[in-house]
């Protein structure tokens, strides 16, 4: 079965500090992974896609099969990340169904 | 960007009575739309995924005569919770994909929810 560990239910830095949310996941294959924001009072959008190797927003994924992770990251935080971040996976042939982590809140405090 | 609705987005209602809830894609044909239930502080569980035309695929746990999903046409799935009790009262989301490209993951794009009480 597929799972999604995300073991941080908030996370607190200061602005301009460094930002790493963790994220798991077990998964016999290979999986995609994706990193999706719900900002205050907003719906729930993608950041971020493994494949897509890209930064958005300043943040970052790797995916780390090895240690099967894929941590988001941004060096440097700024008050607008604040939000609820939720680490997910879709299997090949899953029929683009997703299962989702349980989100880390990211409070970055002035 | 592809725009999800959904509604209503509250509504309240007596226990045992049942409630539609309409999902929407507003500038895309959505091939497949899926269904999550939220708790309060909890990550989203997936309900159902439904397929244009087809009958809905439920995860395990989903009580299909509970949740009657239907997908009639390629831009709007309904959700209807059935002789509604206290413990259906949740957030449910919808979101809708333009579809899979063998096995190339495409993008869910999420409606905003519906807070749904059941008193």
């Amino acid at each position: 079965a597929q799972r999604v560990t995300q073991p941080e239910k908030l996370l607190s830095v200061f602005k301009g500090a460094p930002v790493e949310l963790k994220c798991n996941y077990s998964y016999s294959g290979s999986p995609e992974l994706f990193w999706y924001v719900q900002y205050s009072r907003q719906r729930l959008q993608l950041l971020l896609r493994h494949i897509s190797r890209e930064s958005i927003k300043g943040f970052t994924a790797d995916l780390n099969k090895g240690e099967t992770s894929f941590h988001l990251k941004k060096p440097f935080a700024q008050e607008e990340d604040s939000a609820m971040y939720y680490c997910a996976l879709s299997g090949p042939g899953g029929g683009n169904k997703l299962t989702f982590g349980t989100g880390t809140q990211l409070k970055v405090e002035l | 960007g592809a725009v999800v609705s959904q509604h209503p987005s509250r509504v309240i209602c007596k226990s045992g009575t049942s409630v539609k809830i309409e999902c929407r894609s507003l500038d895309f044909q959505a091939t497949t739309m899926f269904w999550y239930r939220q708790f309060p502080k909890q990550s989203l569980m997936l309900m159902a995924t439904s397929n244009e035309g087809s009958k809905a695929t439920y995860e395990q746990g989903v009580e299909k005569d509970k949740f009657l999903i239907n997908h009639a046409s390629l831009t709007l799935s309904t959700l209807t919770v059935t002789s509604a009790h206290p413990e259906d009262s949740s957030f449910y989301i919808c979101s809708a994909s333009p579809g899979t490209s063998g096995g190339t993951y495409n993008e869910q794009f999420f409606g905003p929810g519906t807070r749904l009480t059941v008193l």
